[in-house]
């Protein structure tokens, strides 16, 4: 069956502008989360969203955001976009949040 | 708070070595433990797993055991292959927010032919 799916691979934005990152989790899995993946602060838990809802939430400013539709697909926004936003983004899904995430490849955002 | 620390990298070993990686962690609960994988451009593969104390997990011909006295789930492999270059994470998340995972700084590993 298909994995985690994330659109774009890569992205490259300017400083000021928004995103919107997307994440198809495994079909069947409710509960998608998102990590942000640096070489500075390696890799660190956004939110998770579970039936539409989120779940849980990292520390992260308001500037990301998340949803969750009824197909369980799952979209991060970031808005105006600062350098420091350039990282690695990882979607990861489960099927009701037990242990054990299977992860996507990732969506590269360059912020210049 | 929950942490997970890992050793520092990167470990370069030749062909059919020995590996070790060591992982400790904190966490006030009854943690799950995990190792992922990272290959070059790619995201997180899950690579084994371990849920209680003594429980062992093992994948590929890794193995990590769930040490609840020391803390510990370190990672080993008799015999390491090229294709195990990559960076691994030790993990751990808690029984009561599985999506919040929690990871160690990585290992990068080389292997030489």
């Amino acid at each position: 069956k298909a994995g985690v799916t994330q659109t774009p691979r890569y992205l490259i934005k300017t400083r000021g502008q928004q995103v919107t990152l997307s994440c198809s989790p495994i079909s069947g899995h409710r509960s998608v989360s998102w990590y942000q993946q640096t070489p500075g602060q390696g890799l660190q838990f956004l939110f998770e969203y579970f039936s539409e809802t989120q779940r849980n939430k990292g520390n992260f400013p308001g500037r990301f955001s998340g949803r969750q539709f009824s197909n369980s697909r799952s979209e991060m926004n970031v808005s105006t976009l600062e350098l420091g936003d350039s990282a690695l983004y990882l979607c990861a899904s489960s099927l009701a949040g037990e242990a054990g995430y299977t992860f996507g490849s990732g969506t590269r955002l360059t912020v210049v | 708070g929950d942490s997970v620390t890992q050793m520092e990298g990167p470990v370069t070993l030749s062909e059919e070595a020995c590996l070790t990686i060591n992982c400790t962690y904190t966490a006030t609960g009854y943690p799950s433990l995990f190792w992922y994988v990272q290959y070059p451009g790619e995201g997180l593969q899950l690579l084994l797993k371990a849920t209680k104390a003594d429980d062992k997990g093992s994948n590929k011909g890794f193995e990590a055991t769930y040490r609840k006295e020391t803390t510990s789930f370190h990672l080993e492999k008799g015999s390491v292959q090229v294709s195990d270059s990559a960076v691994y994470f030790c993990a751990l998340s808690d029984y009561s927010s599985a999506s919040k995972i929690i990871f160690g700084s990585g290992t990068r590993l080389s292997i030489r032919p």
